[in-house]
């Protein structure tokens, strides 16, 4: 399979802070995303980003398929954005998606 | 539309006891997963169904078995439950089949069934 692997693992920010969350792939995908799970345990898909960049309201993402990684930003952080941010990767027949160990951000007021 | 869903949310159950997840879409998606979720380890792929009718081994199929009853319902059973399999279990659904690379690959997960084997 593919490793992915996210840094750093944990992350605290004062609310209005921003921050940047890393995910680095072993080999070559057609497809990344990049998930925000809150403490309900509830997974929110945050960007599909194969390559390129995107970009929704403080959140944007980059991809760089060719170096293999990519960046999420969160800009003026919030209590609400706390919670564990994965990246999940994907290749070839069937899309199975393989998942790095999570960025866990917590937001202090 | 209630997207994915995933019945039970808690189940606690002796070793060696059986028991099966349930879970459905709606979304008229080709694609589902199980994934279970532990401690410091982020996701990992029990089984996937690339469309109806197939299903295929992820990363850790051992104890486990699967369905896929129709397009919309991806069952996960456990014939006869570990303590190891104590976790919270994820189904997901993605529009794409396989060899499609097209933007509709985006996983929608259900909100998890939480399972305690004692």
């Amino acid at each position: 399979g593919i490793q992915v692997e996210q840094s750093p693992p944990d992350l605290i920010l004062q609310e209005g802070a921003n921050s940047t969350l890393r995910c680095n792939f072993s080999d070559s995908v057609n497809n990344l995303q990049w998930f925000h799970q809150n403490p309900w345990g509830q997974l929110i898909n945050l960007f599909y980003i194969p390559s390129g960049t995107k970009q929704n309201g403080r959140l944007s993402a980059t991809t760089v398929a060719t170096e293999r990684y990519s960046l999420l930003y969160i800009s003026s952080s919030q209590t609400t954005d706390s919670g564990v941010y994965f990246c999940a990767v994907g290749r070839g027949a069937g899309n199975q998606f393989y998942f790095g160990t999570g960025t866990s951000l917590t937001v202090i007021p | 539309n209630a997207g994915v869903t995933q019945t039970p949310k808690f189940q606690v159950l002796k070793t060696g006891q059986s028991m099966t997840l349930q879970c459905a879409q709606d979304m008229n998606h080709n694609s589902m997963y199980w994934y279970r979720q532990d401690p410091g380890m982020g996701l990992r792929l029990i089984y996937y169904s690339a469309s109806e009718g197939t299903t295929d081994k992820g990363e850790v199929p051992n104890g486990y078995n699967v369905s896929r009853l129709n397009k919309r319902e991806f069952s996960l059973r456990l014939e006869s439950a570990a303590p190891s399999q104590t976790s919270v279990y994820f189904c997901a659904s993605s529009g794409g089949t396989s060899g499609s690379f097209s933007g509709a690959n985006v996983l929608t997960f259900g909100a998890g069934s939480r399972l305690t084997v004692l």
